[in-house]
């Protein structure tokens, strides 16, 4: 299972873009990058997916280089309300033992 | 709208009790995790199930065990127990497939005493 490693914070201001990067270096073939946003007493919510270059959605933007041995999630315009615990995490859907494991994630703190 | 649904948000059990916890959805995943959450040590994986009368251990399964009997239902039962598991418990389920979005309960939170 490839591991990622994240920043274990961060601090913005609100209208500001947010970038934060996750490095999985061992990233198999067939994984996928997906991230999740986690508030307080309440469990991990889906941001985004994907497998190569960028993914957009209404919430976020991920960015995948090349090698894919690393990605950005980008929070454009970032507000108070998206102060958050932010996890990525790499796998293959298809495997039976794929497991959602959960490391770190990055704490971000979204200042007036 | 798509459901993780755990049966309780609040409970408080003795020392040595057996305590289930339930968690049903109702989205036809194949998959299903239970987690324990605890300040500063994230979430942690303690059981998973990737079909009916399937499971597998997660980082921590000491002290607990697990049963799905049908595919929309996970149950993680505590034998006996302790202090020490008193914690945030939260169940979710995805699908199998290159979609892996993964759906959470709403938690439950457990006091032990």
């Amino acid at each position: 299972l490839a591991k990622t490693t994240q920043p274990i914070s961060m601090d913005s201001y609100e209208g500001q873009e947010v970038n934060i990067t996750c490095s999985h270096n061992n990233i198999a073939t067939n994984d996928y990058i997906t991230w999740y946003q986690q508030f307080p007493s309440q469990g991990p919510r889906f941001i985004i997916q994907g497998y190569k270059t960028k993914v957009t959605n209404e919430v976020a933007s991920l960015f995948i280089p090349a090698d894919r041995k690393s990605s950005t999630l980008s929070l454009p315009r970032v507000s108070l309300s998206d102060t958050a615990v932010y996890y990525c995490l790499v796998g293959d859907g298809m495997d039976s033992s794929y497991k959602l494991i959960f490391g770190s994630g990055t704490r971000l703190l979204v200042r007036p | 709208d798509v459901k993780v649904t755990q049966s309780s948000r609040y409970l408080v059990k003795r020392t040595g009790e057996k305590v289930f916890l339930e968690c049903v959805q109702d989205m036809d995943h194949e998959n299903m995790f239970w987690y324990r959450q605890d300040p500063g040590l994230g979430l942690r994986l303690i059981y998973f199930s990737y079909d009916v009368k399937m499971k597998e251990k997660g980082d921590i399964p000491e002290g607990y065990s697990v049963s799905r009997e049908k595919k929309e239902r996970f149950s993680l039962i505590l034998e006996s127990a302790s202090t020490n598991q008193t914690s945030m418990y939260l169940c979710a389920s995805s699908p199998r497939g290159t979609d892996t979005e993964a759906f959470f309960g709403q938690g439950t939170r457990l006091t032990v005493v």
